[in-house]
């Protein structure tokens, strides 16, 4: 079965650091993009970034360059999105997909609730 | 980048009736273009890709046509199942984005 299992709940603090995780299993992880998507209490989806885990090549969307990292490592099928310092707005869910050259984002993880808070 | 704009926000709507749910680009997305499932708790599933073709294992009351800035979801009988939020998104440029979605409630 294809899937892609995210890390656990977070809660952090403004300023701290955070790294989480999406690992795949079932297909060969190496041959398509992951994305990142942040989704807002009540809002639509929002696209942050992609990474090709065979080479790491990675684009971000304008919006998030800059204020998160998109990184893998391939040897454990496992993409990361990381801030290096979280702020209240990023209290958000995040999912990654598995992005099919033909059908787009087809199989997604089940999302990690990020919470900042002071 | 482009916009999508979903209408209407809200569809309600009784079991067996057909839901008509649209999207419309901003510039043209080609046919670039899919549809989304989300249920409360749980993650978007994929439900049309390319404006028109189903995705692995979704019924076939669910159709997609359009293509250029104008596209639509069809929903040819509802079951008790769909009641949920549709998302359109396009991949026709970067970035990828998405609609604000339409909420299709019980009437």
């Amino acid at each position: 079965e294809v899937q892609l299992v995210q890390s656990g709940a977070e809660v952090k603090k403004p300023g701290e650091s955070l790294k989480i995780s999406c690992k795949g299993s079932g297909y060969n992880f190496t041959n398509y993009w992951i994305g990142w998507v942040r989704q807002m209490p009540g809002k639509g989806p929002e696209c942050m970034g992609i990474i090709y885990p065979g080479d790491s090549e990675t684009r971000y969307t304008p919006s998030f360059q800059g204020q998160v990292t998109i990184s893998a490592d391939k040897s454990i099928s496992t993409a990361y999105l990381q801030w290096s310092s979280l702020k209240a707005s990023d209290t958000a869910m995040y999912y990654c997909a598995r992005r099919s050259r033909l059908t787009g984002m087809d199989v997604w993880g089940q999302g990690t609730t990020v919470t900042v808070s002071s | 980048e482009i916009v999508l704009t979903q209408s209407p926000a809200t569809l309600s709507l009784s079991p067996g009736e057909r839901a008509t749910l649209s999207c419309r680009a901003s510039q043209s997305a080609s046919n670039y273009l899919a549809w989304y499932q989300q249920k409360p708790g749980q993650a978007p599933r994929l439900l049309i890709y390319e404006a028109s073709n189903r995705a692995t294992g979704i019924p076939a009351r669910f159709s997609g046509s359009g293509s250029g800035t104008d596209f639509t979801l069809t929903i040819s009988s509802l079951e008790p199942e769909d009641f949920a939020v549709y998302y359109c998104q396009q991949r026709s440029n970067w970035p990828p984005t998405f609609g604000q979605g339409t909420k299709v409630e019980v009437k």
